[in-house]
C-alpha cells in the first residue's frame, strides 16, 4: 500500500543552523501538508502546498520557515534559523484531493539544542 | 474558524470490551468532513474514518464506527471488541470543505486493560 516517507526519522541540530526535513508524498496525491506536534500536545498545522505554491499557511508558519517540492517526487520544510521551540515532531501530509482523509508520514522529530 | 473539543484526556477499557471517545466541534462551515487518527507510542499518525457532514449513515470501518450527531456537533468514535494494540492516543479531526488544514483536538489516551 503507498505510503508516505518522511527522512531523517530524527534530526539533532543546534540553535541558529538550518533544517531541511524530507518528504516523499503519495504518488497519484496533489496536496501535501506539513504539520508539526510539540510533546504532549495536539498537532498543529503549518502550511498546505498545490500545484507549487502555498495555499493555506497558519501564525506558526513565519518567515523562517519555507517549503518547496524540488521535483516530481520530494517536499521539503526548511526552517532557516532554528529556536528551541522549534523542537518538535514535524510530520508531512497528503491528499488525493481537497477535503480528502490526509495521510501522514511517520514523522522527523527535530531536536534544537 | 473550526474548532475540536476532546473532554476525555485519558480512557481506560477491559479487553474486547467497547469503548466510546468523544469528540465534539464547532464550525460555520456548511460543508465539511471529520476524521479520526491513532497514534501508537512509536509516533506515526494513522488514518482510522472519515464522516463527511452530508453522509447520512454513520461511518463504519471495521470495529471502528463514528457516532456522528449534526444536530449535536458530536462525532465520536467507537471501537468495539477491544485489543491490546489499541492502546494508544486517538485524535479527532477536522477541516471544511473550503480550506485544507486539519484541526486537531487534543487527543483521548486509551489504554487498554487485559
Amino acid at each position: 500500500e503507498p505510503e508516505v516517507t518522511q527522512t531523517p526519522s530524527h534530526q539533532v541540530t543546534q540553535m541558529g543552523q538550518e533544517v531541511i526535513l524530507r518528504c516523499v508524498p503519495i504518488s497519484n496525491h496533489l496536496y501535501f501538508y506539513w504539520y508539526r506536534q510539540i510533546l504532549g500536545q495536539k498537532v498543529e498545522f503549518l502550511v498546505s502546498f498545490y500545484n507549487n505554491e502555498i495555499s493555506e499557511k497558519s501564525e506558526i508558519f513565519d518567515d523562517q520557515f519555507s517549503v518547496e517540492r524540488p521535483d516530481g517526487s520530494n517536499f521539503t520544510l526548511k526552517i532557516r534559523s532554528t529556536k528551541l521551540e522549534d523542537s518538535a515532531m514535524y510530520f508531512c501530509a497528503s491528499s488525493e484531493n481537497l477535503a480528502y482523509e490526509q495521510y501522514f508520514g511517520p514523522g522527523t522529530r527535530l531536536t534544537v539544542t | 474558524a473550526q474548532k475540536i473539543t476532546q473532554t476525555q484526556p485519558g480512557m481506560f477499557v477491559q479487553e474486547k470490551e467497547a469503548v466510546t471517545l468523544d469528540c465534539t466541534y464547532d464550525t460555520s462551515d456548511p460543508s465539511y468532513g471529520l476524521f479520526w487518527y491513532k497514534q501508537p507510542s512509536s509516533g506515526e499518525m494513522i488514518f482510522l474514518i472519515y464522516q463527511g457532514s452530508y453522509d447520512q449513515q454513520n461511518a463504519t470501518e471495521g470495529r471502528y464506527s463514528l457516532n456522528f450527531q449534526k444536530a449535536r456537533k458530536s462525532a465520536n468514535l467507537v471501537i468495539s471488541a477491544s485489543q491490546l494494540g489499541d492502546s494508544a492516543m486517538y485524535f479527532c479531526a477536522m477541516n471544511a470543505d473550503t480550506g485544507n488544514q486539519f484541526y486537531f483536538g487534543t487527543g483521548t489516551s486509551l489504554t487498554v486493560i487485559p
